[in-house]
């Protein structure tokens, strides 16, 4: 069975502050996708981030970077300078890569980001 | 612009009643998905469907129904069987074609009382 497991249910920070939001999982999958999503208060996922299990190359996009460590089974995700505009709730996923349903996805339970300015 | 409609946004009904919840793609995308989202929760799987007039049961599909007669469409059903059935649907498809992921509609907030 696949778990996914986001320990940090609400993290506060100030604007400009860097945070990181942990994400741990578990699989017997050797061939998996990593994600995180995020979720604004108008409730619509939008995608961030796809990672092969292969590749642990750390990605880093703007002020968004990803880490990656397949020996911890973690899959953390850092805001640098973080904006008002980051307050959401951010999903981390698992799902199977050998299969044919890419989109069936395994959640954590999400973290509540919240920027104060 | 390609993408997935969930209509209506807010749907309110009467406990002991089915409701439907529309879905519709215009990615072309062979796979479509239901999930249910909970306060404070992740997000769970009901059904989805990898080809036209086939589906499969996730993990939580008791109370629920599905139908795929078209490709770009796969309603969801809350019958009456489903005890507590308040909470956020979001609607997703993938093209499974190695991208890996799902594309996610806006969703459906339905509240039964």
């Amino acid at each position: 069975a696949q778990k996914v497991t986001q320990a940090q249910t609400e993290i506060s920070v100030v604007e400009k502050e860097d945070v990181t939001l942990d994400c741990v999982y578990e699989t017997r999958d050797t061939t998996y996708y990593l994600f995180w999503y995020k979720q604004p208060p108008s409730g619509e996922l939008v995608f961030l981030i796809r990672r092969n299990s292969f590749d642990e190359q750390n990605e880093i996009s703007g002020r968004y970077s990803w880490n990656f460590q397949k020996s911890t089974s973690s899959f953390n995700f850092t805001i640098t300078a973080s904006q008002v505009v980051d307050s959401a709730v951010y999903f981390c996923a698992l799902a199977f890569a050998g299969g044919t349903s890419y989109g069936k996805l395994t959640f954590g339970q999400g973290t509540i980001l919240t920027v104060h300015p | 612009d390609g993408g997935i409609t969930q209509s209506p946004k807010y749907l309110f009904r009467k406990e002991g009643q089915n409701v439907t919840l529309s879905c519709e793609q215009n990615l072309n995308h062979d796979a479509m998905y239901w999930y249910r989202q909970d306060p404070g929760q992740g997000l769970r799987l009901i059904y989805y469907s990898q080809i036209v007039n086939d589906f499969q049961k996730g993990d939580i599909a008791e109370g629920y129904s599905v139908s795929r007669e078209k490709k770009e469409s796969f309603p969801l059903t809350v019958t009456s069987a489903q005890k507590n059935p308040t909470a956020f649907y979001l609607c997703a498809s993938s093209d499974d074609r190695g991208h890996g992921g799902a594309h996610f509609g806006p969703g459906t907030r339905l509240t039964v009382t």
